[in-house]
């Protein structure tokens, strides 16, 4: 079956731009969470989405937002970019909310660069 | 809120053991394991569960102490193709998943 898919792989902005990313999880998977990974950062919880709904939401200024639609793709929004946006940016998908006894299933990423 | 896990690297020679830890500051529901290797996304390895449930890999183990809210994360006899970075992720009771910095894995031959 078709993994998670994001699009686009890589990007570069301008400061002060604006970027979408999107992702579509695996099918009958209904919650989405983003992630921001910066090196030796790990992972940085951005916000997870259930049935279209807002669960949880990380420590991030609200330049940073997110929304899901009812077939459950998902899309990320930062605005007025700032270059310590750049990082890999990773959505995760699971059957239920937050991660489900098969945990999440991860896309490759889109890779922002803020020039 | 984010887990701490340690070590921060560890190299091993294949067929060598090693353990990574992770440790949480608040009650937990359960505790994820994730491999990332260069270039690639983070891979499910396995959940453990309050409670003692366990699903996940087949040649790796881990354990979950719920009154410590620490887990472990154990690799006997390891490959080459366990080099990679580990995550751990941590569920708390109100439903949010917060992963670690990550341990950063080297087998070598």
């Amino acid at each position: 079956k078709a993994g998670v898919t994001q699009t686009p792989r890589y990007l570069i902005k301008t400061r002060g731009q604006q970027v979408t990313l999107s992702c579509s999880p695996i099918s009958g998977h209904r919650s989405v969470s983003w992630y921001q990974q910066t090196p030796g950062q790990g992972l940085q919880f951005l916000f997870e989405y259930f049935s279209e709904t807002q669960r949880n939401k990380g420590n991030f200024p609200g330049r940073f937002s997110g929304r899901q639609f009812s077939n459950s793709r998902s899309e990320m929004n930062v605005s007025t970019l700032e270059l310590g946006d750049s990082a890999l940016y990773l959505c995760a998908s699971s059957l239920s909310f937050p991660g489900g006894f098969y945990g999440y299933t991860f896309g490759s990423g889109t890779r922002l660069t803020v020039v | 809120q984010q887990p701490v896990q340690s070590p921060q690297a560890v190299i091993l020679r294949e067929g060598e053991d090693a353990v990574i830890n992770c440790s949480s500051s608040k009650a937990l529901y359960s505790v994820h394991w994730y491999r990332q290797k260069h270039g690639e996304a983070p891979v499910f390895l396995m959940i453990l569960l309050k409670g003692g449930e366990q699903k996940g890999h087949e040649k790796i183990s881990a354990s979950f102490n719920e009154k410590k809210q620490q887990s472990s994360l154990y690799l006997t006899a390891s490959q080459l193709s366990y080099s990679g970075t580990y995550f751990c992720g941590t569920e708390g009771d109100n439903n949010d998943m917060r992963f670690g910095a990550g341990t950063r894995l080297t087998v070598k031959p």
